[in-house]
């Protein structure tokens, strides 16, 4: 079935550092990736998506690119912020879009 | 405009009881899919409504029901509560189900704890 593995944290960075986050995803059909954040006590806000192979996803300084060869999704950013403290999940859509499997989670701690 | 609702916010139950979790969509939005989180994990899908019809159902048990109603806003009920019930239920609307990549907006989620 469709999986999605994420590095699994914790991530832990001094502001302005460059952070990167490994995604894969399973390769069935032709899958829509997504980056969501949750913050402590919130439920989740998508910060990115790509719909196809090559697709750059990018929102406040974060960018991931949708790599059919390699399967991949990663997350970067080249700087971060203690406001970028928060759990990231990477996730998939399935076949017919509706449904999305997510990633374990990263949990991210910038400190000033 | 108004996000996804959910309530309670937080709910404590004993084993072996039956809950009901409320969520209301984003105005317009006529899909609304139940995830699972539990502490220390990424949501796990449990079902998708879309137009109060069942469109996508997880590897849940038939303890797990939901339904959708006429303004469709949704309901998650859940019987005979185990301890391994205990989690975060997000409800996420979207304007559709397949097609292009319809975005999902999360709610902030009811905490369960099943004692």
């Amino acid at each position: 079935g469709n999986s999605v593995t994420q590095m699994e944290g914790p991530v832990t960075l001094s502001e302005e550092a460059f952070l990167t986050i490994n995604c894969t995803y399973t390769a069935t059909g032709y899958p829509s990736l997504f980056w969501y954040v949750q913050y402590p006590g919130e439920g989740l806000q998508l910060l990115l998506k790509a719909t196809k192979a090559d697709d750059k996803g990018s929102n406040k300084g974060f960018e991931a690119t949708y790599r059919k060869e390699t399967t991949s999704f990663h997350l970067e950013k080249g700087s971060v912020q203690v406001s970028d403290s928060a759990v990231y999940f990477c996730a998939r859509s399935g076949g017919s879009n509706y449904k999305l499997t997510f990633g374990k989670g990263t949990l991210l701690t910038v400190n000033p | 405009d108004a996000g996804v609702t959910q309530s309670p916010t937080h709910l404590i139950k004993t084993r072996g009881q039956h809950v009901t979790l409320r969520c209301s969509p984003i105005s317009g939005h006529k899909s609304v899919s139940w995830y699972q989180q539990v502490l220390g994990q990424g949501p796990q899908f449990i079902f998708q409504y879309y137009e109060k019809e069942e469109r996508g159902r997880g590897n849940f048990p038939d303890r797990f029901s939901a339904r959708q109603f006429p303004n469709y806003s949704s309901e998650l009920n859940v019987n005979a509560l185990l301890l391994g019930d205990s989690a975060l239920y997000l409800c996420a609307s979207s304007t559709r189900t397949s097609g292009t990549v319809n975005e999902q907006f999360f709610g902030p989620g009811t905490r369960l704890t099943v004692l």
